[in-house]
């Protein structure tokens, strides 16, 4: 069975504080590992992992894949409150047509 | 604003009626997808469309059905409800495989 697991489930820091949040998966056909952000509603997409394209950054927001290891981080430095939020990982496997499967997601909360 | 409407944000509905949720995707995506959260079963896949006909189904239950129009809109019918059906409905939208998936802001069921 297709598993993707996130760690933690919650995560409680003080602003400027750095991260790191987890997500392993077990799919077949791996396509492509995809973080999102959800703060009230729609979860927004952060990035997308490919086998061509395994470290992203953007601002203070980084992933990295791990194909070997099966997994992947994302890392948020110098935290902000509007930092808090769920974020979400999903994997695109290449025989499902773009159907996504999600992680429970991590809860994270930013302190000032 | 991911480019993804969803109607209606919310509604609240009695145990045993129906509801359509409709959802128009981003101006040129041709799959739809349609997600469940809830809060003990994070984003569940339940269907997916691309231009006009069914691609995949997830835990999608017998009585909840869906389609996608000629035009790409695409909608939800959720009958018999029960109060277990109370969740967020989350439509998405893509080009198509191997393509980034960004979602509506959802739409709120409340089944009392």
């Amino acid at each position: 069975e297709d598993k993707v697991v996130q760690s933690p489930l919650s995560l409680v820091v003080h602003e400027g504080d750095t991260v790191t949040l987890n997500c392993s998966y077990e799919v077949t056909n791996f396509r492509s590992l995809l973080w999102y952000k959800q703060e009230k509603k729609a979860p927004t997409f952060l990035f997308m992992l490919t086998s061509s394209g395994i470290e992203k950054k953007s601002g203070r927001l980084s992933s990295i894949l791990d194909k070997k290891e099966l997994s992947s981080i994302l890392n948020i430095t110098a935290t902000q409150t509007g930092d808090s939020a769920i974020y979400l990982c999903a994997v695109d496997r290449g025989s499902t047509l773009g159907r996504l499967y999600f992680g429970r997601g991590t809860q994270l909360t930013v302190w000032p | 604003d991911s480019g993804v409407t969803q109607t209606p944000k919310h509604l609240i509905t009695a145990t045993g009626q129906r509801v359509t949720l409709r959802c128009s995707p981003r101006s040129g995506d041709l799959s739809v997808y349609w997600y469940q959260q809830s809060l003990d079963q994070g984003l569940q896949f339940l269907i997916q469309y691309y231009n006009g006909e069914e691609r995949a189904k997830g835990n999608i239950l017998e009585r909840f059905s869906a389609q996608q129009f000629p035009d790409l809109h695409s909608e939800l019918n959720l009958s018999s409800l029960e109060l277990g059906d109370s969740a967020l409905y989350f439509c998405a939208s893509s080009p198509g495989a191997g393509n980034t998936i960004y979602f509506g802001e959802g739409s709120w069921l409340t089944v009392v």
